[in-house]
C-alpha cells in the first residue's frame, strides 16, 4: 500500500530544457512534502520542500508545485543541467509530533539529462 | 562539520548470521532515523529515536531487528539472524529537535547489506 507514488521510473530530458518530475500521494494527513536527490553510492540529499499551506516554493532552478485537491506535487528544474542527472525521491511527512516523523518516500525517478 | 556517518559501507553475510550496523548522527541532532531501501523499491522508514528513546518503531519488519541508541549519541541496528529478504541499503538520518517545525533530515551514505 504505497502512500507516495512516483509513476515514472525514469525520465530523459535534453540539457537546457525543463525537467518535470511528478508525485502523487494518498494520505490526506500529509502536510509537508520534500524532494530528495540521490547519486549512486550516496545517501539522499535534501533539495526543496513545501508546506501544505502553500502551493508553490521556488529555490533557484528548482520549483515545487503542490495541488492539494489532486494530492499531487511536481518538481520543475529549469534549465536542466548534466549535474542534475540523479534519482529524485518524493517524500511526505505528517507533522503530528512536531515535524519529527519518519518520512514516507516514493520509489524514485531516475532523471537523465542528455547533452 | 561532519555529516552523518555509517559503518560499514558494505556487509556480505550468510543467512542465519548476525550483523550490526552503526550510525553516527550529526553532533547535536537529537532525532535519529533508520530507513531501508530494498532494490528497486521505495526508501522505507524503520524507526525513530529522540535522544536515547524509541519514539516510533512502527516500521521495524520483525523481532529479528534490534535498534539501540545508548546515551543518545550513535545508534546500532542489529539483525539476528539475517534472512535473504533483509538484503538492501540501510540509511540513517538525523535532524535537530524542534516542536512545531519541520527540521531537515540529513542522510548518511548507507550500508549495503547482502545476505547470501
Amino acid at each position: 500500500d504505497q502512500q507516495v507514488k512516483q509513476n515514472s521510473p525514469s525520465l530523459s530530458v535534453q540539457e537546457g530544457r525543463i525537467s518535470i518530475l511528478n508525485c502523487d500521494y494518498t494520505n490526506s494527513m500529509f502536510d509537508y512534502f520534500l524532494w530528495y536527490k540521490k547519486y549512486p553510492a550516496e545517501g539522499p540529499t535534501f533539495l526543496i520542500s513545501i508546506s501544505s499551506i502553500k502551493d508553490k516554493n521556488e529555490d533557484g532552478r528548482f520549483t515545487v508545485f503542490l495541488n492539494k485537491s489532486a494530492k499531487h506535487l511536481s518538481l520543475h528544474i529549469v534549465p536542466s543541467q548534466p549535474g542534475d542527472s540523479a534519482v529524485y525521491f518524493c517524500a511526505a511527512s505528517a507533522q503530528k509530533r512536531g515535524g519529527a516523523d519518519g518520512l514516507t518516500f516514493g520509489k524514485g525517478t531516475h532523471l537523465i539529462i542528455q547533452p | 562539520e561532519a555529516g552523518v556517518t555509517q559503518f560499514p559501507s558494505h556487509s556480505v553475510i550468510e543467512k542465519g548470521q548476525t550483523v550490526t550496523l552503526r550510525c553516527d548522527p550529526i553532533s547535536g541532532h537529537d532525532n535519529l532515523y533508520w530507513y531501508r531501501r530494498v532494490m528497486g523499491k521505495e526508501i522505507k522508514f524503520l524507526l525513530h529515536f529522540v535522544k536515547e528513546s524509541k519514539q516510533d518503531e512502527s516500521g521495524m519488519p520483525n523481532n529479528r531487528f534490534l535498534a539501540e541508541r545508548t546515551g543518545g549519541t550513535y545508534s546500532t541496528l542489529k539483525v539476528q539472524p539475517a534472512e535473504l529478504e533483509d538484503s538492501g541499503v540501510y540509511f540513517c538520518a538525523s535532524s535537530l529537535l524542534g516542536a512545531g517545525v519541520y527540521n531537515e533530515q540529513f542522510f548518511g551514505p548507507g550500508t549495503r547489506l547482502t545476505v547470501l
